[in-house]
């Protein structure tokens, strides 16, 4: 069965970076789109990244742009997320997500890695 | 990026039927048939409802169905169960980025 199981969360201080990972079991990763999705404590969902297949093209979010980067390790099977110069918005739970070559939707969740920016 | 626009709360009766509107612009919910749906139960992680405005994955009740008209993208729940009770949030692919509505939270009374 599909498995997408997010880690590499903690409390890092203002300013300072994080790496998440995204481990996916189950499926042919190398043949599907991957994204990161956080959300707030109390709050909403809010798209931050995606790459493509292949690696070829990233898009990111106007909030996260600039300071995260989004890559994959397709022989490895994993998502990443470098997340630099956090601010306390940043805290949030991040989830990793499927999406099948330009379906445009997300057909697999992780549980989600939880991030707290604070001094 | 601005977000969609989704009422804060929606109620209704076991047997009944309710309607999540999320109304976004010409740029995102107008200009694409992409609008899709996320149920989220608490401290779970979000489940695809609803895809491509309309359709359905497998193992979704049928309960479940999506309109759009113009800028606005519709989730009915019909036959509402006790179970439907968790929050939903709409999302649209804008062109290369995403967009999610705020969320609405569902109560069955």
């Amino acid at each position: 069965q599909v498995q997408l199981v997010e880690s590499g969360g903690g409390v890092v201080q203002p300013g300072r970076s994080l790496r998440l990972s995204c481990a996916a079991s189950g499926f042919i990763f190398r043949n599907y789109g991957m994204h990161w999705v956080r959300q707030a404590p109390g709050k909403g969902l809010e798209w931050v990244a995606v790459i493509w297949y292949d690696g070829s093209n990233k898009y990111y979010g106007d909030s996260v742009k600039g300071r995260f980067t989004i890559s994959r390790d397709n022989s490895k099977n994993t998502l990443y997320l470098q997340m630099d110069s956090l601010r306390a918005e940043d805290t949030a739970l991040y989830y990793c997500a499927r999406e099948q070559i330009a379906a445009r939707h997300f057909d697999y969740w992780g549980q989600g890695t939880l991030v707290t920016v604070s001094s | 990026q601005s977000a969609l626009t989704q009422p804060r709360s929606v109620s209704g009766s076991p047997g009944q039927s309710v309607t999540i509107s999320c109304t976004g612009t010409s740029s995102d919910v107008g200009g694409y048939n992409y609008v899709s749906w996320y149920q989220q139960h608490p401290g779970k992680a979000p489940k695809l409802m609803i895809y491509d405005v309309t359709k359905r994955p497998s193992g979704v009740p049928d309960r479940f169905s999506g309109s759009k008209s113009g800028n606005t993208a519709s989730l009915t729940i019909s036959g509402l169960q006790a179970e439907d009770e968790a929050d939903y949030y709409c999302c649209s692919y804008a062109g290369n980025y995403w967009v999610f509505g705020g969320g609405t939270k569902l109560t069955v009374l």
